[in-house]
């Protein structure tokens, strides 16, 4: 039972446009969502997170939106730059539980020059 | 190093051997996590020590699996008779505290292989 789903495995974006990385999710007791990064050979390292009682959370590049009625929440990178082409996962968790993070299966972004 | 360290980075094993992968976390961090990851699926909780609590072992996959923490130290991870299905890589985690909104910060993994 996957309740954190990512259905892309895989994405190509030219450098200097937006990535859009998609995440969705199936228990309405999420309420904090994160997106992690991970190159080849290293463990995945935090990037930007967001609490269910917002719908939008920036920081620099790096932007996380999410739809609580649509159970969608997406990080966009704009403007794309090499050093971005990674693993991107995407987690989550309700607060009772805050141990165990719920991962997706992760987008591969590849940015090309 | 300020970061938290996995060995050993590569294990190869037979199948019913047993192995023991080590985690050293950040110092100061209190809560401390285990993930593994097979190939072409998420990250999958395992178990969850947080400072002299006892610990949420509710992820680990089978009793032949077993993890141990002293104080707020290094961590081992043991798995008993391994099957090619353990295969996978184990991730280690620490964050400061029962994470919250404390992200949590990993290793680079033990890459098990079980032949």
């Amino acid at each position: 039972d996957q309740q954190v789903k990512q259905n892309s495995p895989s994405l190509s974006v030219q450098e200097g446009r937006i990535s859009i990385l998609n995440c969705d999710y199936t228990n309405s007791m999420f309420d904090y969502f994160l997106w992690y990064k991970k190159y080849p050979a290293e463990g995945p390292t935090f990037l930007i997170s967001i609490s269910s009682i917002k719908d939008k959370n920036e920081d620099g590049r790096f932007t996380v939106f999410l739809n609580k009625s649509a159970k969608h929440l997406s990080l966009h990178i704009v403007p794309s730059q090499p050093g971005d082409s990674a693993v991107y996962f995407c987690a989550a968790s309700t607060s009772g539980t805050a141990s165990k993070l719920t991962f997706g299966t992760g987008t591969r972004l590849q940015v090309t020059l | 190093g300020a970061g938290v360290s996995q060995s050993p980075s590569n294990k190869v094993t037979e199948k019913g051997k047993d192995v023991e992968l080590r985690c050293d976390p950040i110092s100061g961090h209190t809560a401390l996590y285990w993930y593994r990851q097979r190939l072409g699926q998420g990250l999958e909780f395992l178990i969850y020590f947080q400072g002299n609590s006892a610990p949420d072992k509710s992820g680990l996959p089978s009793d032949r699996f077993s993890a141990e923490r002293t104080g707020e130290s290094v961590s081992t991870l043991t798995i008993q008779r391994t099957q090619q299905e353990d295969s996978a890589v184990y991730l280690c985690a620490s964050s400061i505290r029962q994470w919250g909104n404390s992200p949590l910060h990993f290793g680079n993994g033990t890459r098990l292989t079980v032949t």
